[in-house]
Formats: C-alpha cells, structure tokens, sequence
C-alpha cells in the first residue's frame, strides 16, 4: 500500500524558505492518473490547498501563493518537495503531501495522505 | 476570489440524519466541480470519505452519502454516530489543476 513520508525543518526563520521533501514508498510516482500535491492547516483553522505536480514536472499553484511557492519532483528518488520562499508567522502550519487522482479529464481528490509535519515560522 | 462556503458547525443527535452543504460565492457547484469531502478529527490527518460527488472511498461505512443538493455540494450522515464528530471539509476543483478547500465544518454529536 503507497505511503507517504513528509520530512524538513519543524521550524524555519521569518523572511527564510521553507523547505519540505514527500516520499513516496511502496509504490511509484510514475503515474499517469495521478498528480502529487500539498495542502497545509494552521493551528486552529481549515485547511489550505498549496498546489500539485505531475511525475513530469507539471505544476499547479495556489494563486494565492503562486509568487512564493516552487515545487518539484525527483523521479530518482521517488521523492517531491515544496518550497516556500519568505516566509512569515502565518506560514506556520501542518503541511501535508498528498496524492491526488486526477488526470485532464477528471479530478478525484487525495487518495492518500502523508501523516504531516509541523512547521513553526519564528521570528 | 473564489470562497468555498461551509457551515461552521452543526449537531446532530446519536442515530439521526444531518447534511451538511458547500457552496460557491461565484454560483452554482456542480457535477464539474468534482466535489469530494474529508473528515478530520483533532490531531490527525484528513481522511477521504466522498469523492467525485458521490462515490465513497474504500472503507467509508455506506450512512455517509455524497450528492448535488439545489446549488451546493452535499454530504448527509445517516443514522450518526458519536465516532463520527469530527470536522468535515468540502473540496472544489476550479479548472486549470486548482482546488479550493471549503472553511469546513465543525461536526457535534449528541
């Protein structure tokens, strides 16, 4: 069963990037039906959609986001990150890395869901 | 800019039948939205309950049910149960690989 692994720095530097890395195990990121994606909560609140990536490099972002956010995907290493550049207090948030089924033709929300790591932007 | 609309919080008593709804500031939600819902309870990661509008994911017990109610996305329990307080999001597919999460909602039972 296809797992996933978030892993990063719990806590990051306000003005900083926040750097996170997914990995994917016991199964491939080479997926034709599915897309690889992050979706954040800050404490207390709902949760937020960050953006996804396809196998190929394609990405989708958040526009809300869009200027400070890059991610990527290493097919060597089975792996996908997120990086989120000047960052500040509301940044601070449980980031999950999830997988998405979904192609052009249709959108099938998370099928599988990393447990989440904590990040906490300090000052 | 695009809001998802849940309500905050509602309660249901143990065995009887709520829906909850999602709704779109900018109009209708429909089939092309691709609704799905996810419960969460304190702690933990989301779980996928309804995708697609009304398909169940693997091993979500057959009271949840995902449908098209007026111009809302909906998911009624029925006949609820005290594990099933927890919070529940609605999720919209926008066009151009963008979703939106709903402000979910905060679930009671008693």
């Amino acid at each position: 069963q296809l797992q996933l692994q978030e892993s990063g720095p719990g806590l990051v530097k306000s003005s900083e990037t926040l750097s996170l890395i997914c990995t994917v195990s016991s199964g491939s990121i080479y997926s034709s039906d599915h897309y690889w994606g992050w979706i954040r909560q800050p404490p207390g609140k709902g949760l937020e959609w960050i953006g996804s990536i396809y196998y190929s490099g394609s990405t989708n972002y958040n526009p809300s986001l869009k200027s400070r956010v890059t991610m990527s995907v290493d097919t060597s290493k089975n792996q996908f990150s997120l990086r989120l550049t000047s960052v500040t207090a509301a940044d601070t948030a449980v980031y999950y890395c999830a997988r998405l089924h979904m192609t052009i033709f249709y959108f099938y929300g998370m099928d599988v869901w990393g447990q989440g790591t904590t990040v906490t932007i300090s000052s | 800019q695009t809001v998802v609309t849940q309500e905050a919080t509602l309660s249901v008593s143990p065995g009887g039948t709520v829906t909850l709804t999602c709704g779109l500031n900018s109009g209708a939600v429909s089939t092309d939205h691709f609704p799905s819902w996810y419960q969460q309870t304190p702690g933990q990661a989301p779980r996928t309950l309804i995708y697609n509008t009304d398909t169940r994911s693997s091993g979500v017990p057959a009271r949840f049910s995902g449908f098209i109610l007026g111009n809302k996305a909906a998911l009624t329990i029925t006949g609820a149960q005290a594990t099933d307080e927890s919070h529940y999001y609605c999720l919209l597919f926008m066009g151009s690989g963008i979703s939106v999460f709903g402000g979910g909602t905060e679930l009671t039972v008693l």
